[in-house]
């Protein structure tokens, strides 16, 4: 168990709904990630929280994404109308300020949009 | 800007034999190195890591990768494939220095273990 919990861990949704996903961190990890795997690929950063500032964001984070980390606590990563495109595992993971740069992951929650 | 080659997405591998999977990186400065491995339907869970100084690491499960700056290589190695190995490795390359730290993951091996 790394510590980090991820919800709902699936869900299925049709197109053109709006999705969110909510991440907890280990509670003394201040920097937040949240990544996207598809199949067959290894995970792909999206964006990036130090604290509640929302430091770094991917090409792949379309005007149709967005994150939040109020208070510097949980995260949610939601996605305005989704497309069938947008199926995949959506992957938060979690450090300390160190630079290690070592990440602990959540279990993930898988979209899958009909 | 960095990146990650792992050779062959999926490997064949006897009981018993040695399990190597390959992994080339590409980085402008100094890299960190990690192996995650990730079992169906379950998130990632570090292996082993290289941040500076020794170049062999020894890592959970019998695993252990070297370094090899000259090679830009971090190969991950196991004396002997057991059944439980069977899942999907990750190779990941993150930069020293100032920044996000972010990680940056090859598409993954996946050994077939053979009885």
């Amino acid at each position: 168990d790394t510590g980090v919990s991820q919800n709902p861990r699936h869900k299925i949704t049709k197109r053109g709904q709006n999705v969110t996903f909510r991440c907890d961190p280990i509670s003394e990890h201040n920097r937040l990630y949240w990544y996207r795997q598809t199949l067959g690929q290894g995970p792909e950063f999206l964006t990036y929280f130090q604290n509640e500032a929302q430091l770094e964001k991917s090409r792949l984070l379309s005007d149709r994404f967005s994150a939040e980390r109020p208070k510097g606590s949980f995260s949610t990563l939601e996605i305005q109308r989704t497309e069938q495109g947008d199926s995949a595992m959506y992957l938060c993971a979690t450090r300390t300020s160190g630079d290690t740069g070592e990440l602990f992951f959540g279990e993930g929650s898988r979209l899958t949009v009909l | 800007a960095q990146s990650v080659t792992q050779l062959g997405s999926h490997v064949s591998v006897s009981e018993g034999a040695l399990v190597l999977l390959r992994c080339n990186y590409s980085s402008s400065v100094p890299p960190y190195l990690f192996w995650y491995v990730q079992y169906p339907n379950q998130g990632l869970q570090l292996l082993l890591k290289y941040t500076t100084g020794a170049t062999l690491v020894k890592g959970i499960n019998g695993f252990e990768a070297e370094f090899k700056k000259s090679e830009t290589s971090f190969h991950l190695t196991k004396p002997s494939a057991h059944m439980s190995d069977a899942a999907e490795y990750f190779c990941a390359v993150s930069s020293s220095g100032a920044g996000s730290y972010q990680l940056t993951f090859g598409k993954g091996t996946k050994p077939s273990v053979i009885p």
